[in-house]
């Protein structure tokens, strides 16, 4: 079945640091990928997205490249903030039957401390 | 704001018990899908509805069951709660249909279920 493996945190950067989350999948077919945010108290939103091979997702000064040869999605940004602090979610959906359910990794909690 | 509203915000209640969790999508999608997310499994996909109609099925215990209305909004219902059913539930909303690429969906704030 699909799966989705990523770094555990919980993840302390100070301000302006860089930012690295590893994510791997196992998925047949041809999986979309995605980066969801949940803030302390809220519902995911969605952060980024890529649909296929060699696709670069962008939002907000995130990234997550789509590696079908190191089945990666790896999400980076340069320069992080406080207001990034949040738990972090790599997800795919590989379409089947007319369903997009979402399969996701078990989350990485990030804090910034200025 | 994502559109899609969920209630109520927290639901305590004891072992044994049933319980209904009330979601209403974005205004135009036809689809709903419910996820648990829990500390010990993380976030997983229970089922969705497609325009009133069962489409996929997750993780879903037979004690659990959902549905949807004509009006599109969802409810999934809980019995004989026990305390590992204590989690956190979302719903989700998207455009729905088959054919594309992917299917961006919106989640809800979710419901807070505590089993005492």
């Amino acid at each position: 079945g699909n799966s989705v493996t990523q770094m555990e945190g919980p993840v302390t950067l100070s301000e302006e640091a860089f930012l690295t989350i590893n994510c791997t999948y196992t998925a047949t077919g041809y999986p979309s990928l995605f980066w969801y945010v949940q803030y302390p108290g809220e519902g995911l939103q969605l952060l980024l997205k890529a649909t296929k091979a060699d696709d670069k997702g962008s939002n907000k000064g995130f990234e997550a490249t789509y590696r079908k040869e190191t089945t990666s999605f790896h999400l980076e940004k340069g320069s992080v903030q406080v207001s990034d602090s949040a738990v972090y979610f790599c997800a795919l959906s590989a379409p089947r039957a007319g369903s997009y359910q979402l399969t996701f990794g078990k989350g990485t909690k990030l804090s910034v401390i200025p | 704001d994502s559109g899609v509203t969920q209630t109520p915000k927290h639901l305590i209640t004891a072992t044994g018990q049933r319980v209904t969790l009330r979601c209403s999508p974005r205004s135009g999608d036809l689809s709903v899908y419910w996820y648990q997310q829990s500390l010990d499994q993380g976030l997983q996909f229970l089922i969705q509805y497609y325009n009133g109609e069962e489409r996929a099925k997750g993780n879903i215990l037979e004690r659990f069951s959902a549905q949807q209305f004509p009006d599109l909004h969802s409810e999934l219902n809980l019995s004989s709660l026990e305390l590992g059913d204590s989690a956190l539930y979302f719903c989700a909303s998207s455009v729905g249909g088959s054919g594309i690429p992917y299917n961006e969906q919106f989640f809800g704030p979710g419901t807070r279920l505590t089993v005492l």
